[in-house]
């Protein structure tokens, strides 16, 4: 299995309260994703890296910000949380077997959040 | 912006049979298209990884193909196991190094 773990794995917080899950791997890959899955959406993609420093926004981005400072690193945060962010997060990593374009995805196993 | 669709939202077969999961997208300049398995609770499984040039991919009992003109894609599983009761997503790669998914397959296998 690649390795991705992604902290914390469970977590329970107020509205308007920030928030940040990481998510770390082992496999030196270039591109990492976050996405949110929730029931009759499907998994939706938050925001994406392809380096450090280099970030971009995903279909769903509105009250998200991200960072990786190292390439193991990624940090989702939710400087406000409110109820709609109540989700399941999921972090994921791609390989790299074409050059610049990512390919196969690897994912973490999870984050459920929940906003009161 | 690509639509994926995937269908039927949940199967139920007996233990044995042979069946078919169904995506579709909407556009079809993509680089690949990738099936995965979530099992609940749990994350994301890749299982069959077919490239835009490919027209199928086979695991075991799994085979995968590919119509990019059609913007289709079925998985094939054969000889159905209890085991094999989980979620399958699939997932297509555009340009601009997104990926899209579906919304899922439930698929139960009665003993």
């Amino acid at each position: 299995d690649a390795g991705i773990t992604q902290s914390p794995r469970h977590k329970v917080t107020e509205t308007g309260t920030p928030v940040t899950l990481r998510c770390h791997q082992t496999e030196n890959h270039r591109y990492m994703y976050w996405y949110r899955q929730d029931p009759g959406h499907g998994l939706r993609l938050i925001h994406y890296s392809y380096g450090v420093k280099d970030t971009d926004k995903g279909e769903v981005s509105d009250g998200y910000s991200v960072s990786r400072s190292k390439t193991e690193d990624f940090l989702l945060t939710l400087e406000s949380a409110t109820s709609s962010q109540t989700s399941v997060y999921f972090c994921a990593i791609g390989s790299e077997q074409r050059g610049a374009v990512a390919d196969t995805q690897y994912f973490g196993p999870g984050t459920r959040l929940t906003v009161l | 912006k690509q639509e994926v669709t995937q269908i039927p939202a949940a199967l139920s077969v007996p233990e044995g049979e042979n069946l078919v999961l169904n995506c579709s997208f909407t556009d079809s300049a993509i680089y690949n298209l990738q099936w995965f398995r979530q099992d609940p609770g749990k994350g994301l499984t890749s299982l069959l990884l077919i490239q835009s040039s490919q027209r199928e991919q086979t695991s075991g009992r799994l085979n995968a193909s590919l119509d990019k003109s059609s913007g289709r894609s079925t998985l094939y599983i054969a000889a159905s196991q209890p085991g094999d009761s989980a979620t399958y997503l699939c997932a297509v790669l555009n340009t601009g190094n997104q990926f899209y998914f579906g919304t899922g397959t439930s698929l139960t296998v009665i003993p």
